[in-house]
């Protein structure tokens, strides 16, 4: 099947630095998500990508689908405490068996130190 | 709207026990889910559903059953509980627009299998 690899698994950072993951796949995806997971609730999302090479932004939420289409970003800038969670990226692939089903990275643990 | 809902919120099971996982959307999507979570795993899809009556194995479906009976719910069963089944379970659903579709989370139920 499909993977997604995430990375990097979790990071320590201040307050108000910027952070950047990543997620790589073996495939092409015709979707890019990212989700934000805040303890004890379900995944929301914050930004989809539509386009290999689209950049979106969502306030402070940078985020890119790759060229190859096989990779995506996310950075966030100016950290604040509010952005701890786990980031999930997702992918969804090209059609077919695949259509409208995601993949999911294993997760980006994201703690800000005030 | 109250947009996903699950029931229970946590849950302990015996080895061997059955028990019902309950999923209700009032957003009139097509598409449900259900996802395991386990830690550092991401999400792992086990059923979906592209309509009433309509199911469909995803990547890690042994163990667990589904009906669709209606559009708003989409239980998940386990009939034999197993330690491996220990995890959290989030149901989603999504309208089915394509390339553009995006998932709706609940806020999960932790079950534990002892």
């Amino acid at each position: 099947g499909q993977q997604l690899n995430q990375s990097p698994q979790s990071m320590f950072i201040q307050e108000g630095e910027d952070v950047s993951m990543n997620c790589t796949s073996s495939s092409i995806f015709n979707t890019w998500l990212w989700y934000k997971q805040d303890p004890g609730e379900g995944p929301v999302l914050l930004i989809a990508l539509y386009k290999a090479g689209e950049l979106t932004s969502n306030g402070r939420l940078t985020a890119q689908f790759g060229i190859t289409r096989k990779d995506s970003f996310l950075n966030i800038s100016a950290s604040i405490p509010s952005d701890v969670g786990i980031y999930f990226c997702a992918g969804r692939g090209a059609g077919g068996t695949s259509y409208g089903k995601l993949t999911f990275g294993q997760g980006t643990i994201l703690t800000v130190h005030p | 709207n109250a947009g996903v809902t699950q029931t229970p919120k946590f849950r302990i099971l015996k080895i061997g026990q059955s028990m019902t996982l309950q999923c209700t959307q009032d957003m009139n999507h097509n598409y449900m889910y259900w996802y395991r979570q386990d830690p550092g795993m991401g999400l792992k899809l086990i059923y979906y559903s592209v309509g009433a009556g309509i199911t469909d194995k995803g990547e890690v479906p042994n163990g667990y059953n589904v009906s669709r009976s209606t559009t708003e719910d989409f239980p998940l069963r386990l009939e034999l509980a197993a330690p491996s089944q220990t995890s959290v379970y989030f149901c989603a659903s999504s309208p089915g627009l394509g390339l553009s579709d995006t998932q709706y989370f609940g806020p999960g139920t932790r079950l534990t299998v002892l």
